[in-house]
């Protein structure tokens, strides 16, 4: 029940793309959803995040879509780059703890 | 303003051996959390200081400890290292209430041989 997925495992977009990344998660007490993404040998980036009273958040080339009654949320990166080639993580945490369980991580490669 | 400061970035130490960790938060950040990411398991959480008292605790054996002091900064300690030990240690720095913005360090390095 403290399980995050993720899918895919691994993406390749065309420069100029969406790159779409799916999370789910099953303990209704989770109130926040962050993402972050993380390049080789530095440790992860917060992007964006989101509480469950919100259904679409938007920042810049980012946007996370939040599903509550299916517990699913989504990472949209539009107009992909190579520079956003990284691995994201999405991940959710509840109450006051910064206790984040993350789900297992999708590599994206973005072709010039 | 400083980030999120790990150190050493890299350690190498022998099974059976000790190893202590440092993390320096964001100025102001009241919440340190350690994290162990490896290629098997991912993402981690080992457990979480709040104002000098642990808040939160993974499932990790009682050898991985940590304490965190009263300007914040934390201290993660692994006792009678295994090879399996091997991974990036990461902490992240939060104001500590929740739903708030939690930022990572680069991480500490640890190879157990």
């Amino acid at each position: 029940q403290q399980q995050v997925k993720q899918s895919p495992q691994s993406l390749i977009v065309q420069k100029g793309g969406i790159s779409i990344i799916n999370c789910a998660y099953e303990n209704t007490a989770f109130d926040y959803f962050p993402w972050y993404q993380q390049f080789p040998g530095k440790g992860p980036a917060l992007l964006i995040a989101i509480r469950p009273d919100v259904s679409e958040k938007k920042e810049g080339r980012f946007t996370i879509s939040f599903n509550k009654s299916a517990k699913q949320f989504s990472l949209h990166i539009m107009d992909s780059q190579p520079g956003d080639s990284a691995t994201y993580f999405c991940a959710a945490s509840w109450g006051y703890g910064q206790n984040f369980v993350f789900g297992p991580g999708t590599r994206l490669s973005v072709l010039p | 303003k400083a980030g999120v400061t790990q150190t050493p970035r890299y350690l190498i130490k022998t099974r059976g051996q000790q190893v202590t960790l440092s993390c320096s938060p964001i100025s102001g950040h009241r919440s340190v959390s350690w994290y162990q990411q490896t290629p098997g398991q991912g993402l981690q959480f080992l457990f979480e200081y709040f104002s000098e008292t642990q808040r939160n605790k993974g499932n990790f054996p009682g050898r991985f400890s940590g304490r965190q002091f009263s300007n914040s900064r934390s201290e993660m300690n692994v006792s009678t290292l295994e090879l399996g030990d091997s991974a990036l240690y990461l902490c992240a720095s939060s104001m500590g209430t929740g739903g708030t913005e939690a930022f990572f360090g680069q991480g500490t390095r640890l190879t157990v041989v």
